[in-house]
């Protein structure tokens, strides 16, 4: 049971290239959503899905586009990248996004550096 | 809206010492509060949880109470552990919210 799947591990950027962070999982999770750590800042929230075909923003959407086509995978897309969006990236399911009762599982990050 | 404020770090203690780490919340209604750790190069796991005032969170002997009158959720372990090095998170939901609001990380080492 892999659980939660990101890839790449580690991206060096351009501004200006734009690139997809891949996330899937194996769970049958219905929500799916992507982080950003920052230093001293904790996680934020990007883009969250309560089941496929279904997307909503999160706290810190701008500058990021995201689909569900299938309960499995949940891929992030950096449109034109710029040097702000330098970040370690985590995506995260649960069952069913009851947060309040359910935990999440974190994949093992992606490492963003825009130049 | 929504905040929760860690005690800063890093923290170093030497192993079989007492932790604390301190946990303020700022959240609308009754939050469901929680503990993440952090292992070098991992993702976030969850630690404990607590989901109404009084609760206690427990797991791998580390603890924490849920304090509704000083919104607190401060994590205590009696005796740590070199394993134990990691970043700790706290972090909240409040009511039928999709996102967690997470702290900004603290950063423990045990020493030998």
């Amino acid at each position: 049971n892999a659980g939660v799947t990101q890839t790449p591990k580690f991206q060096v950027l351009k501004t200006g290239q734009s690139m997809t962070l891949q996330c899937a999982q194996d769970m049958n999770h219905e929500y799916m959503s992507w982080y950003r750590q920052d230093p001293g800042m904790g996680l934020r929230l990007i883009h969250y899905s309560v089941g496929a075909g279904i997307t909503d923003q999160g706290e810190v959407p701008n500058g990021y586009n995201v689909s569900r086509s299938t309960t499995e995978d949940f891929p992030l897309r950096l449109l034109s990248a710029a040097p702000s969006q330098t970040s370690v990236y985590f995506c995260a399911s649960s069952t069913n996004g009851r947060l309040q009762y359910e935990k999440l599982f974190f994949g093992s990050g992606t490492q963003l550096s825009v130049l | 809206g929504d905040s929760v404020t860690q005690m800063e770090g890093p923290v170093t203690l030497s192993e079989e010492a007492f932790l604390t780490i301190n946990c303020t919340y700022t959240a609308t209604g009754y939050p469901s509060l929680f503990w993440y750790v952090q292992y070098p190069g991992e993702g976030l796991q969850l630690l404990l949880k607590a989901t109404k005032a009084d609760d206690k969170g427990s797991n791998k002997g580390f603890e924490a109470t849920y304090r509704k009158e000083t919104t607190s959720f401060h994590l205590e372990k009696g005796s740590v552990q070199v394993s134990d090095s990691a970043v700790y998170f706290c972090a909240l939901v409040s009511g039928s919210a999709r996102q967690l609001t997470f702290g900004s990380g603290t950063q423990l080492t045990v020493l030998p």
